[in-house]
């Protein structure tokens, strides 16, 4: 069965630092998404991509915060200047096709990020 | 916006009873209540989903009931095995909200053998 593969699954960086997080989604779906969940938390909807450009996003999603698919086949999500309260889990998910608002949201198996 | 509240955060069974997860949501435009289950290390899994069409949905084990006048959808597990051991995330999603779904807090089950 197809997946959504994300890496790096464990990425530690230094606060101010830039990062990137990466996802493939599965090859024919069209929407794409970002969430997170804080270690004890809810799972929180940051962003979600459609047509190359975001459909919604979140107060989360502020300014250091940016989406990108690069390629026909890599969506990434970067933060400029990481602080200690971006320490999550970060999960990219993607759904199907046109016809496809109620299809099923498939995740990856997340991006644990660290901000020391 | 949409609020998803979800109980109890923890629950232990003992093998082969039956496990019940229920869930609230805010919003009455919500139409599509997805469940996920979520192993150790591993990003949710899609386990079973329903819409607001229907009142119940029924995958082996699994069994999803949706009440919408009362804004509750509730997950039951039946003869629970080990390996259903694991956190479990309900969600909601509003066409009035956009296209993303909100999450329950989880529950952690614990089958004991």
């Amino acid at each position: 069965e197809p997946e959504v593969t994300q890496t790096p699954s464990h990425q530690v960086t230094q606060m101010g630092q830039e990062v990137i997080l990466r996802c493939v989604p599965i090859s024919n779906h069209l929407y794409f998404y970002w969430y997170r969940q804080i270690l004890g938390q809810k799972v929180e909807f940051l962003v979600s991509f459609y047509n190359n450009e975001i459909s919604e996003k979140s107060e989360i999603f502020d300014d250091q915060f940016s989406v990108e698919r690069p390629d026909g086949s890599n969506f990434t999500l970067k933060i400029r200047s990481t602080k200690l309260e971006d320490s999550a889990m970060y999960f990219c998910a993607s759904k199907g096709g046109e016809s496809s608002y109620n299809s099923p949201l498939h995740f990856g198996n997340g991006t644990r990020l660290t901000v020391t | 916006g949409e609020n998803v509240e979800q109980h109890p955060s923890t629950l232990s069974v003992q093998e082969g009873d039956s496990a019940v997860i229920k869930c609230t949501y805010s919003d009455s435009a919500s139409n599509y209540f997805p469940w996920y289950k979520q192993e150790l290390g591993k990003g949710p899994q899609l386990i079973i989903d329903i819409r607001s069409n229907v009142g119940e949905k029924k995958d082996q084990r699994i069994a999803v009931t949706l009440n919408k006048t009362a804004k509750h959808f509730s997950l039951h597990i039946t003869e629970t095995q080990p390996e259903d051991s694991a956190v479990y995330f309900c969600a909601a999603r509003s066409r009035a909200a956009g296209n993303k779904l909100t999450f329950g807090g989880g529950t952690r089950v614990l089958v004991k053998p």
